[in-house]
Parts: C-alpha cells; sequence; structure tokens
C-alpha cells in the first residue's frame, strides 16, 4: 500500500520561512506533488518534484530525496494569506494502476 | 484550456436516498479521473479512479460506485446513502502522463440526514 506522513500543524509568524515535511512509502513512486486548499475551497497545485533537489517557484520552494523517501516544502516571506491547509500527494504507477495518493495535510496558522 | 466541472455544489440527502454527483472535463482527451473524499478537517481519501472509458479502480469497500461512460465523464454514484457518507467529494483529472499535477473540481458538500 501507500502512506504519507505529515505534521498534522504548524503555526508560524507573518514575513518568517515555514518548512513542511513529507515522508512517503509507495510501490511505484513516480514523482511528489504539494497542494493547498483554503477552507470551503478545492485543493490548488503548488509544486512537483520528480527527481532529488530543490524546485523553486517565487516565495515557495519544494525539496525531494527519493533515497530518503522525503521531501518538504518551504514557504518564504509568509504572508497571511498563507493560512491554509497543505498536502503532499505521491503518484504511484504500478503497470495499469495510475494513482495519486495524498497525506493527510497540515494545518498553517500564521501569527501576525 | 482544460476546465473540470463538477455539479452539484451542495446537497442534502436522508438516509436511503440514491446518489449521483457528475464531473466532465473539458479541453483534454484521455485523463485519468479520481474521486475524493473529505471529511471536515480531514485530508482527501482517494475512493476511485479511471484511466479509460469503462475502466474503474475502487480504492475503499463502500456502498459507493463510480462509472465513466464517456472519455470525459466520470460519475459517483449510491444506492442508499449512509450517514457516515457526509463529507466534501472532490473530482479531479491528471494527464496520463508526465508530472503529478491533478485538477480539481470545486466540489461537492454533501450531508446525509
Amino acid at each position: 500500500g501507500q502512506s504519507l506522513e505529515q505534521p498534522s500543524e504548524v503555526t508560524a509568524v507573518e514575513g518568517a520561512i515555514v518548512q513542511i515535511n513529507c515522508t512517503y512509502q509507495t510501490s511505484g513512486f513516480y514523482g511528489l506533488s504539494w497542494y493547498q486548499q483554503h477552507d470551503g475551497g478545492a485543493p490548488t497545485f503548488l509544486s512537483y518534484n520528480a527527481l532529488d533537489g530543490l524546485e523553486e517557484t517565487g516565495r515557495f520552494s519544494s525539496f525531494l530525496s527519493r533515497s530518503d523517501s522525503y521531501g518538504y516544502l518551504l514557504l518564504q516571506e509568509l504572508q497571511m494569506k498563507d493560512s491554509a491547509s497543505y498536502f503532499c500527494a505521491v503518484r504511484d504507477l504500478k503497470g495499469r494502476d495510475d494513482k495519486i495518493i495524498f497525506g493527510k495535510g497540515t494545518r498553517l496558522h500564521i501569527l501576525p | 484550456s482544460q476546465t473540470i466541472h463538477q455539479w452539484p455544489a451542495t446537497l442534502v440527502q436522508p438516509v436511503g436516498s440514491p446518489l449521483s454527483l457528475e464531473c466532465t472535463v473539458e479541453g483534454t482527451s484521455n485523463p485519468n479521473l479520481y474521486w475524493y473524499r473529505q471529511a471536515a478537517g480531514r485530508g482527501l481519501q482517494l475512493l476511485f479512479y479511471s484511466v479509460g472509458i469503462g475502466q474503474i479502480s475502487s480504492e475503499v469497500p463502500q456502498n459507493l460506485s463510480a462509472s465513466r461512460p464517456q472519455d470525459r465523464q466520470f460519475i459517483l454514484s449510491s444506492k442508499k446513502l449512509l450517514l457516515s457518507d457526509s463529507g466534501f467529494y472532490l473530482c479531479a483529472w491528471s494527464s496520463g502522463h508526465g508530472n503529478t499535477e491533478a485538477f480539481f473540481g470545486q466540489g461537492t458538500r454533501l450531508t446525509v440526514v
């Protein structure tokens, strides 16, 4: 089966940097993604890592280490609008199976 | 550009009633399609996924079923709803190749009473 572990909640101060970690276990790993979800809304895609290393997209960066089955999302210059839930997700591709499995999400609280 | 439509946005149904939620995708062909359920304040649970017409894979045993009668149409159904079926249902699509970006519909908030 597949499993993803991420912290349930993280609190940070406006303007600071925060890192949300994710460890995963899957048999047909095909990449790690991150999504943001505001209350009442649908998840929206933030970033994707297929290979080891750091991917940067504006204030958001994502890192992957396939040997450690580990990744993280880094949010810089935090703004109040970044208060949301963040999900890591893996694509599990094995034979005819092609599915995207999500972690339970990390609730990010930002203090002024 | 690609868009995904999911309806209705909210639904209140009595226990034991049937359910049909529909999702359609525009602007792409042969997408992978997914149904997820999210309980309040919780993660996204994968219910069903489909890599092609008529091909449905189920992740969790339950009283729900899914069908894909057309390439870009995905339907979630139940013959008799349970109280535990309440939740936020999300349809999503992704391309069959490349990255893992999934695009979500706006979701259906289902309350079974």
